[in-house]
C-alpha cells in the first residue's frame, strides 16, 4: 500500500459523458501527478499540481482538466468522453518534486468508455 | 522528439538467469532517471533512481542500474531472477519537470 488512494476503482460510462476521478495523496505530500496508461499510448504524464497550483503540464487533452484542493486531494475531470479515453488513470504523489523525492503511485482508476 | 526507448517488449527467462533490460533516452542536459516495476494487479513502485553521483545505482530486490551518459542509457540488471520478479518494468526520465515513461518491458520468469 503506497498511501495514495484513488476512487473509484472502476468506472464505466458512455461516449459524450463527463466523469471525475479523485485522488488523495500520501499524508504530507504536496505534489500530485496524473498519468494515463493505455495499450496504444503507454504511460503518459498528464499534469502535476503542487500545493494547489498547476506545476507542469504533459499530454493532457483540452477536454480534460484537473485541480488540487486546499486539503491537497486532487480531481481529474474528463469530459466529452471518447472511446479512446478508455484507460487506466494513475495518480501519484511526492513531498515536493520529482527531482527531489520519491513518487508514490495509487492503484489507479480503470475507465471504460462504451 | 524527445523520448524514452526500451528495447525489449517481452523477455522470458528461467529462474536464476541474469536479466538486463535496456533503456535509452534522447534528452539533452541534466536528467533524472528511474526504473519502476508494476507487479500483476498492483500499482507502480519505484525500483531505483539516479540523480547524480555514482552512475551505478543499487535498488530494491537486488536490482541495479548503470547510467552511461555518453550512451544516453540507463540499463537495469539483476544477476539472478526469481519467479516473483515477473512484472512489467518501466524506465522513466524527468526532464523539464515532466516524467516520461518508456513503453515498458514485460518480464516473465519461469519456475
Amino acid at each position: 500500500d503506497s498511501g495514495v488512494t484513488q476512487t473509484p476503482k472502476h468506472l464505466i460510462t458512455a461516449t459524450g459523458q463527463r466523469v471525475t476521478l479523485r485522488c488523495s495523496p500520501r499524508s504530507g505530500d504536496l505534489s500530485v501527478y496524473w498519468y494515463q496508461q493505455s495499450l496504444d499510448q503507454g504511460l503518459q504524464f498528464l499534469i502535476q499540481y503542487y500545493n494547489g497550483e498547476e506545476r507542469a503540464k504533459g499530454n493532457i487533452l483540452e477536454r480534460f482538466s484537473a485541480q488540487q484542493f486546499p486539503d491537497l486531494h486532487s480531481e481529474l475531470n474528463l469530459s466529452s468522453l471518447e472511446l479512446g479515453d478508455s484507460a487506466l488513470y494513475f495518480c501519484a504523489s511526492s513531498v515536493v518534486s520529482l527531482t527531489a523525492d520519491t513518487q508514490y503511485f495509487g492503484p489507479g482508476t480503470r475507465l471504460t468508455v462504451l | 522528439a524527445q523520448s524514452v526507448s526500451q528495447h525489449n517488449h517481452h523477455v522470458i527467462l528461467s529462474e536464476a538467469a541474469s536479466l538486463e533490460l535496456g533503456c535509452n533516452y534522447s534528452y539533452g542536459g541534466t536528467v533524472n532517471l528511474f526504473w519502476y516495476v508494476q507487479y500483476p494487479g498492483q500499482h507502480l513502485q519505484l525500483l531505483l533512481k539516479y540523480f547524480s553521483g555514482d552512475p551505478l545505482v543499487k535498488g530494491i530486490k537486488g536490482f541495479e542500474a548503470e547510467f552511461i551518459k555518453s550512451k544516453f542509457s540507463f540499463n537495469l540488471r539483476k544477476p539472478s531472477v526469481q519467479w516473483s520478479d515477473t512484472a512489467e518494468y518501466f524506465c522513466a526520465v524527468v526532464n523539464d519537470y515532466k516524467l516520461s515513461f518508456g513503453a515498458g518491458t514485460t518480464v516473465t520468469v519461469r519456475a
